[in-house]
């Protein structure tokens, strides 16, 4: 039981260019997240996904697209990368539930680096 | 949002009693309290959650008070692998995900 991979770990990017950082999770969950941790910053929200084929914006969606074709994946794309993208990105996934706080499993994030 | 409010920084000592509190005035009837503990280069990972009163698991006691606008994580005997930064979060998952706000947590740093 892997819980939460993300890929890459690492990737150093040029302004301009675009990637996508993939997020999988084997637990079934039906809510699937991604954040960006900044210094000093905490995390913060960029778009988050209530399940397959459904997505929508967080805290900070500016210049970042998600996609959710499949339940256990998450994609988040960067369309034209800027520096101000330079971060530690998390990918984090729960259950639904009803009413309460579902806790979020979270990736060991992906180091990205734009120059 | 419930805006949470920590301490910056803590030191301790091996063996001893660490409380990490939490102070979230604007909580919603319907909140719950979360913490979790995050390690260098890895993503954070849940300790424990509450609603009310005392809640308490193999690894962490969590208070809440009956006004419910503060929680005080308590870790006892801590170790050197204790060291890491403590997150307190405020919220639910099914209508609230904007109101999920991570703050910048607490330092804990555990000394020989």
């Amino acid at each position: 039981n892997a819980g939460v991979t993300q890929t890459p770990k690492f990737r150093v990017l040029k302004t301009g260019q675009s990637m996508t950082l993939l997020c999988a999770q084997d637990m079934n969950h039906e809510y699937m997240y991604w954040y960006r941790q900044d210094p000093g910053m905490g995390l913060r929200l960029i778009h988050y996904s209530v399940g397959e084929g459904t997505t929508a914006k967080g805290e900070v969606p500016d210049g970042y697209n998600v996609s959710r074709l499949k339940k256990q994946n998450f994609l988040l794309g960067l369309e034209s990368a800027a520096p101000s993208q330079t971060s530690v990105y998390f990918c984090a996934s729960s259950y639904a539930g009803q009413a309460r706080y579902q806790p979020q499993h979270f990736g060991d994030g992906t180091r990205l680096s734009i120059l | 949002l419930a805006k949470t409010t920590q301490p910056i920084s803590m030191d301790s000592y091996e063996g001893q009693e660490v409380n990490i509190t939490c102070s979230h005035n604007n909580i919603a009837t319907n909140d719950y309290i979360t913490w979790y503990q995050q390690f260098p280069s890895q993503g954070p990972r849940f300790i424990i959650q509450g609603y009310k009163t005392k809640v308490t698991n193999e690894v962490a006691s969590l208070f809440i008070p009956a006004d419910r606008k503060s929680s005080t994580l308590s870790l006892p005997r801590v170790s050197l692998s204790d060291t890491a930064v403590y997150y307190c979060l405020v919220g639910v998952t099914n209508t609230g995900f904007q109101k999920l706000v991570f703050g910048t947590g607490t330092r804990l740093l555990v000394s020989p």
